[in-house]
């Protein structure tokens, strides 16, 4: 298995462009999980679904992000329009069950300029 | 909301050294697991622990999951350079819901 598996690895863009985050889960898993991942903040939840479907995005900073999983095989973190306090790594988690260890991906690393 | 606080929050030892950190909540956890993140990637799960008392172990690693179900610790023995990264706690509170990350505890093992 390939794992979890995110594009692109680093994301540099100019405040106010759209960017959008990919992540592949393993195939199997029903539950997806979207982190960022901050020096001050340290990995905060953003939104997870469960069988394609959010369950909790109360960790999602504002109307800015966006979060789509339109199948079990792939989903998308939006963030519309960007800005410098939104740099940070983004990860995308998996698990076969809520209760179990969530599988990471290698993230995302954004920098808003 | 949920607390989980994990200390310490560094640690600079000496190849060979043991090293030793913990996790406490707030409330009672049914799982706790253990996470190792190297710069540049995403945590990878070291240890799993389901039941009060459980002592588990992963080669070098040792993690227990406390008697009060409030608290666990992750050893590592005889440490190695590659051991440098950050390593996570993580609890989850009863059967489908989520986890919760601790801060996070930075190892640097020097040579």
């Amino acid at each position: 298995d390939a794992g979890v598996i995110q594009s692109p690895r680093h994301e540099v863009t100019e405040m106010g462009q759209e960017v959008t985050l990919r992540c592949k889960p393993i195939s199997g898993h029903n539950s997806l999980f979207w982190y960022r991942q901050t020096m001050m903040r340290g990995l905060e939840l953003l939104i997870y679904f469960n069988n394609n479907v959010p369950i909790d995005d109360s960790g999602m900073p504002e109307d800015r992000f966006s979060a789509k999983m339109p199948n079990a095989s792939f989903s998308t973190l939006k963030i519309q329009p960007s800005e410098p306090r939104d740099s940070a790594v983004y990860f995308c988690a998996s698990s076969f069950a809520e209760n179990r260890g969530y599988t990471f991906g290698s993230g995302t690393r954004l920098t808003v300029v | 909301g949920q607390q989980l606080n994990q200390s310490p929050q560094s640690m600079f030892i000496q190849e060979g050294e043991d090293v030793s950190m913990n996790c406490t909540s707030s409330s009672i956890f049914n799982t706790w697991l253990w996470y190792k993140q190297d710069p540049g990637e995403g945590p990878v799960l070291l240890i799993a622990l389901y039941k009060a008392g459980e002592l588990t172990s992963n080669g070098r690693l040792t993690a227990q999951f406390g008697i009060t179900r409030k608290d666990s610790f992750l050893n590592i023995s005889a440490s190695i350079p590659s051991d440098v990264g950050i390593y996570f706690c993580a609890g989850q509170e009863t059967s489908g819901s989520r986890l919760t990350f601790g801060e996070g505890t930075q190892l640097t093992v020097n040579p």
